[in-house]
């Protein structure tokens, strides 16, 4: 079955950079999501990677993807107390996108 | 161009009411995509709708869960008779089409049935 993990924690220091990772056993997914959702709001979808890249870079977001491995990392470069916010990863195989249970990113000064 | 638009935002339900929840997709959105967030876990599919068809409601409970998206209107969620374990925040999300790139979400409806 469909199955996507995620660490529930990260804590960081201000400037520093973050990665949050992601592992996922679909191994017919097509795309991957990242979405970032605050407090008491929706998910707004951050980037997505086709399954046939590696990587993908859109300002200060890197994502990996490693397909053998079915690995997914986000990297969120200079890391600012706005990035707080729960992240989670999202694979698409089907037609419906399968979430993980979410990272909770914590920046601090 | 507004949103995807739920509501409402909070509602509060006795055991045993029905609560309705709202969704109205972007303009130009065909498809309707329903999740649950319980407490401290991450989103749950509940079912995917097309204008006036059901896709895939493979993640709906059997009993007191309905959904529906009409031509005209938006896409209603239905709990009947509510129990405690139905208090989570209900997402709804929309498309185009297939696949989700370009999938919106709504703000949510947060359930708490006292």
């Amino acid at each position: 079955g469909e199955d996507v993990e995620q660490s529930l924690f990260l804590s960081v220091r201000e400037g520093d950079s973050s990665v949050i990772n992601c592992t996922y056993t679909d191994s017919s997914s097509t795309y991957l999501y990242w979405y970032k959702q605050e407090p008491g709001a929706g998910l707004q979808l951050l980037t997505y990677i086709f399954s046939n890249m590696d990587m993908k870079q859109d300002q200060r977001l890197t994502v990996l993807l490693n397909k053998k491995d079915k690995h997914l990392s986000l990297r969120i470069a200079d890391t600012q107390t706005g990035d707080s916010a729960i992240y989670f990863c999202a694979e698409e195989g089907s037609y419906i996108p399968t979430f993980g249970r979410g990272t909770s990113l914590i920046v601090h000064p | 161009n507004a949103g995807v638009m739920q509501n409402p935002r909070h509602l509060v339900r006795r055991r045993g009411q029905e609560a309705r929840l709202r969704c109205s997709p972007m303009k130009g959105h065909s498809h309707v995509y329903w999740y649950r967030q319980l407490p401290e876990e991450g989103l749950k599919f509940m079912v995917y709708l097309q204008k006036e068809n059901i896709i895939d409601e493979s993640g709906m409970p059997k009993e007191r869960f309905s959904a529906e998206f009409p031509k005209e209107g938006p896409s209603i969620l239905r709990i009947q008779q509510v129990v405690r374990g139905d208090s989570a925040a209900y997402f709804c999300a929309s498309s185009p089409g297939q696949p989700t790139t370009e999938a919106f979400f709504g703000q949510g409806t947060r359930l708490t049935v006292v």
